[in-house]
């Protein structure tokens, strides 16, 4: 089984560029996740995706930050501009069916991105 | 909001064992754990789950302890390969939306 795919892995950027991440999640996973990961810290949720609704954004600074899921499959987060303080790494998980409590979430490899 | 991990780094020879904790401020619901090796995604332990149930690897071990809003992860007879950043990931009872606060991580590494 293929896991969760996310291109590109790595991304250099200079501030006030806007940049775009890509995640095609484990087929059949309903629930898709975009998390920021600091150095040094646990992830922390951006957005969470049942099929194509945003069911949970409160955290994505949404001036400058947007993501979609058409058609309830693979997803795009991006930045616009990107800012010094947006260099991390994002990471995508899914995870099957809606009662997310009860699943684990299959995690990306991630895009480590730097922003000069 | 986010948990609490202790210790924040343990260094253990092969064959030690360990205990990591996560303790949050809130109700909690679930917590589930994910091991993490440098620059590689997070990979899935267990999930604790208010009123018992668990569902994890069968050579992971771990408590929740619902009173004090607690958990545990048990390893024993470490391996090198347990080496990593584990995170404990709860989940809050004042929220319907399955949402994981993730807490700071425990640097675990195993020498031979």
């Amino acid at each position: 089984e293929a896991g969760v795919v996310q291109s590109p892995r790595y991304k250099i950027i200079e501030k006030k560029q806007p940049v775009a991440f890509w995640c095609n999640p484990i087929s059949g996973h309903n629930t898709l996740y975009w998390y920021r990961q600091n150095l040094g810290q646990g992830p922390e949720l951006l957005i969470r995706y049942e099929n194509e609704e945003a069911v949970d954004d409160s955290q994505l600074p949404k001036d400058r930050f947007s993501a979609e899921r058409l058609k309830g499959v693979d997803s795009t987060l991006k930045i616009q501009p990107a800012e010094l303080g947006d260099s991390a790494v994002y990471l995508c998980a899914s995870s099957p069916g809606r009662i997310n409590i009860y699943n684990e979430q299959f995690f990306g490899p991630g895009t480590r991105l730097t922003v000069l | 909001q986010q948990p609490v991990q202790s210790p924040q780094a343990v260094i253990l020879r092969e064959g030690e064992d360990a205990v990591i904790n996560c303790s949050s401020s809130k109700a909690l619901y679930s917590v589930h754990w994910y091991r993490q090796k440098h620059g590689e995604a997070p990979v899935f332990l267990m999930i604790l789950l208010k009123g018992g149930e668990q569902k994890g690897h069968e050579k992971i071990s771990a408590s929740f302890n619902e009173k004090k809003q607690q958990s545990s992860l048990y390893l024993t007879a470490s391996q090198l390969s347990y080496s990593g950043t584990y995170f404990c990931g709860t989940g809050l009872v004042s929220s319907n939306t399955g949402k994981l606060i993730f807490g700071q991580g425990t640097t675990l590494q195993v020498k031979p």
